[in-house]
């Protein structure tokens, strides 16, 4: 059964703390792996997508990397308004496209 | 360009009732996706149009029904709801393949549903 989890389900850092989020995933066959952001009330918002273990993608202070058994979101130096949720989804192959998506993780930046 | 636009974005129901939530993509995308998403559970897919005239379902469609009514449109009809069905309903869209803006979906704001 195609499944993701993510870690912690909410996270706390103080302003400048670097960290990182955890996504771990089995599938039968991974299309690709994508990371949204979605702040309260609002839709999930496009971050990133990796397609293949070894690569990497970065946005601002942002990072993502890709393995064959989990994804990291790496946060550096974070600000207050990097506070909101962080969605994780894969892309099984030859299913329409769907994700399937973790249940995110409850990021707080505080100044 | 709006993106993916709901309607409406709030809905109180009671149990037993029916109604339509609509959805509209104005960036000419061929797949279109019904999520809900419950406190602790994260984002399910309910049913799916991987292009324009198929719907397939997805990991929840009990209780619902959709139309892709144009390339433009997809319906999602809840017959008779049920307290269960009360959640954040989202919508999204995506053009099929890879590099650039394709296989991203976009998402709308949201419809919350509350049935009582």
């Amino acid at each position: 059964e195609d499944q993701v989890t993510q870690s912690p389900e909410a996270l706390r850092l103080q302003e400048g703390e670097s960290s990182s989020l955890n996504c771990s995933y089995t599938v039968s066959g991974l299309r690709g792996l994508f990371w949204y952001r979605q702040d309260p009330g609002k839709g999930p918002e496009f971050l990133f997508t990796l397609y293949s273990a070894g690569e990497e993608k970065e946005k601002e202070r942002l990072k993502a990397t890709l393995t064959k058994k989990e994804s990291f979101l790496h946060i550096t130096a974070p600000k207050p308004e990097d506070s909101a949720t962080y969605l994780c989804a894969v892309q099984p192959y030859n299913q329409g496209g769907k994700l399937i998506f973790g249940q995110g993780t409850e990021l707080s930046v505080k100044p | 360009n709006a993106g993916v636009t709901q309607t409406p974005k709030f809905q109180v129901l009671k149990t037993g009732q029916s109604m339509t939530l609509q959805c509209a993509q104005d960036m000419n995308h061929n797949s279109m996706y019904w999520y809900r998403q419950d406190p602790g559970m994260g984002l399910r897919l309910i049913y799916y149009s991987a292009s324009e005239g198929t719907t397939d379902k997805g990991e929840v469609p009990n209780g619902y029904n959709v139309s892709r009514l144009n390339k433009r449109e997809f319906s999602l009809r809840l017959e008779s709801a049920a307290p269960s069905q009360t959640s954040v309903y989202f919508c999204a869209s995506r053009i099929p393949g890879q590099g650039g803006v394709k296989n991203i979906q976009y998402f709308g704001a949201g419809t919350r549903l509350s049935v009582l």
